[in-house]
């Protein structure tokens, strides 16, 4: 059962552009987190948002939430080649046993 | 520094064989999880642990089984390899329950060639 689903699938931007990719999921949750995954690695924790905050920011990362239409972004600003990865959002099962990850967005970044 | 350790990195099976991939954990973390990973498929959760002994099926179980005998050791075990699991494994663990906000952490992967 997929429950968050990224846009775009793909995404090619030139270093030192900003990059946004969206996550869509179906039920209530409490908390969502974006997960980084470099070209044939395990993934990394990036950063988790809770339910009741709108905008999050680490470093060069922001995450907005908005529970009313069942989306998140992630904005990685001044992009740098070494952003090239795979990123992925998650969310709780409902059980909150699990997390759940959508299919995540590609994005290449070219110098 | 904390890590999740899967035992291999790249390993080629036979269909038919019986095959182990072990993933081991140094955090004394409850929970335990296998996925696997496809392309444009994402991640898919086969099985996962919250303690020792037990365990819960996940969105994708078929033709898989797990042991967890020792907190610190997760197994997944393809029973009778296909070339259908031909795939990227991904373990991870986490100390609570995903619910109250924990995050995962991953090991590097096994990628495994079913032949």
């Amino acid at each position: 059962s997929q429950q968050g689903e990224e846009d775009p699938q793909a995404l090619s931007i030139q270093e030192g552009e900003n990059a946004t990719m969206n996550c869509s999921y179906k039920t209530s949750i409490n908390n969502l987190q974006w997960y980084r995954q470099n070209s044939g690695r395990g993934l990394v924790h990036l950063i988790l948002i809770r339910s009741n905050e709108r905008e999050k920011h680490s470093g060069r990362l922001r995450v907005t939430l908005d529970t009313s239409k069942k989306s998140s972004s992630l904005l990685i600003t001044a992009s740098r080649a070494a952003d090239t990865a795979s990123y992925f959002c998650a969310t709780a099962n409902q059980a909150g046993t699990a997390l759940i990850f959508g299919k995540g967005t590609t994005l290449s970044v070219s110098s | 520094d904390v890590k999740v350790t899967q035992s291999s990195r790249y390993l080629v099976k036979r269909t038919g064989e019986k095959v182990f991939l072990e993933c081991v954990q140094d955090m004394d973390h409850e929970n335990m999880f296998w996925y696997r990973q496809d392309p444009g498929l994402g991640l898919r959760l086969i099985y996962f642990s919250y303690d020792v002994k037990m365990k819960e099926k996940g969105d994708i179980p078929e033709g898989y089984s797990v042991s967890r005998e020792k907190k610190e050791r997760f197994s997944l075990i393809l029973e009778s390899a296909s070339t259908n699991q031909t795939s990227m494994y991904l373990c991870a663990s986490s100390l609570r329950p995903m619910g109250l906000g924990e995050k995962l952490l991953f090991g590097s992967g096994t990628q495994l060639s079913v032949l």
